[in-house]
């Protein structure tokens, strides 16, 4: 089944402790990308990748970083979460950029990973 | 900068009513506009996409309908029904932005279909 795996589903953890959430497709697809949904805000983009080893920041990209060292992976690390990170987090995959302007090829979410830092 | 917003941000209804859902968006230099459906532990399912050429788009019990000059969508849900119940999102990939930035999101209308 083609699918965006992300884990973990649920996440508490404390201010400072180093997480990273993994984020995985089976589609061979070249983009990926991590949002944040918060309430009254919709989902706000964090990073991308176009494709391996390339990544660039989204909008919301500040206490974040990602890597991007095979095509299916796209892990988001927080290397200090803080309580203002406490969000729910969603990663998804689409094929290359001159498909998408088109239109004729959509985003695929994962499930989303909600985090609570304390 | 393009904003999207979504009014309302709640509606409840009895299941058999037809609804209507809104879209108004700031930046009419667009290439598409989304809706999608969230429900709850789960992503983002992607329902209608209309390019910024055409009129509107139907799925079934959904039609939507985009008018770019005034920065505005509507989602149409005739006969509505409980399993109708979930978020829905609007998102417009803008000119400006690249393709590389995707999608701008609306907060979304979360919808409840009483039985």
């Amino acid at each position: 089944e083609a699918q965006v795996t992300q884990n973990p589903r649920y996440l508490i953890t404390v201010t400072g402790k180093k997480l990273t959430v993994t984020c995985s497709q089976n589609m061979n697809h070249e983009y990926m990308s991590w949002y944040r949904q918060d309430p009254g805000l919709g989902l706000r983009q964090i990073y991308y990748s176009m494709n391996v080893e390339v990544t660039d920041k989204g909008d919301v990209p500040e206490g974040y970083k990602v890597s991007r060292k095979e095509k299916r992976n796209f892990p988001l690390i927080l290397e200090s979460p803080s309580p203002n990170q406490t969000s729910l987090y969603f990663c998804a995959s689409s094929p290359p950029g001159r498909a998408q302007r088109s239109g004729a090829n959509v985003l695929t979410f994962g499930a989303g990973s909600r985090l609570t830092v304390l | 900068k393009q904003e999207v917003t979504q009014i309302p941000a709640a509606l409840s209804v009895p299941e058999g009513e037809n609804l209507v859902l809104n879209c108004s968006f700031t930046d009419s230099a667009i290439y598409n506009l989304q809706w999608f459906r969230q429900d709850p532990g789960k992503g983002l399912t992607s329902l209608l996409l209309i390019q910024s050429s055409q009129r509107e788009q139907t799925s079934g019990r959904l039609n939507a309908s985009l008018d770019k000059s005034s920065g505005r969508s509507t989602l149409y849900i005739a006969a509505s029904q409980p399993g109708d119940s979930a978020t829905y999102l609007c998102a417009v990939k803008t000119v400006s932005s690249g393709s590389a930035r995707q999608l701008t999101f609306g907060s979304g209308t979360q919808l409840t279909v009483l039985p």
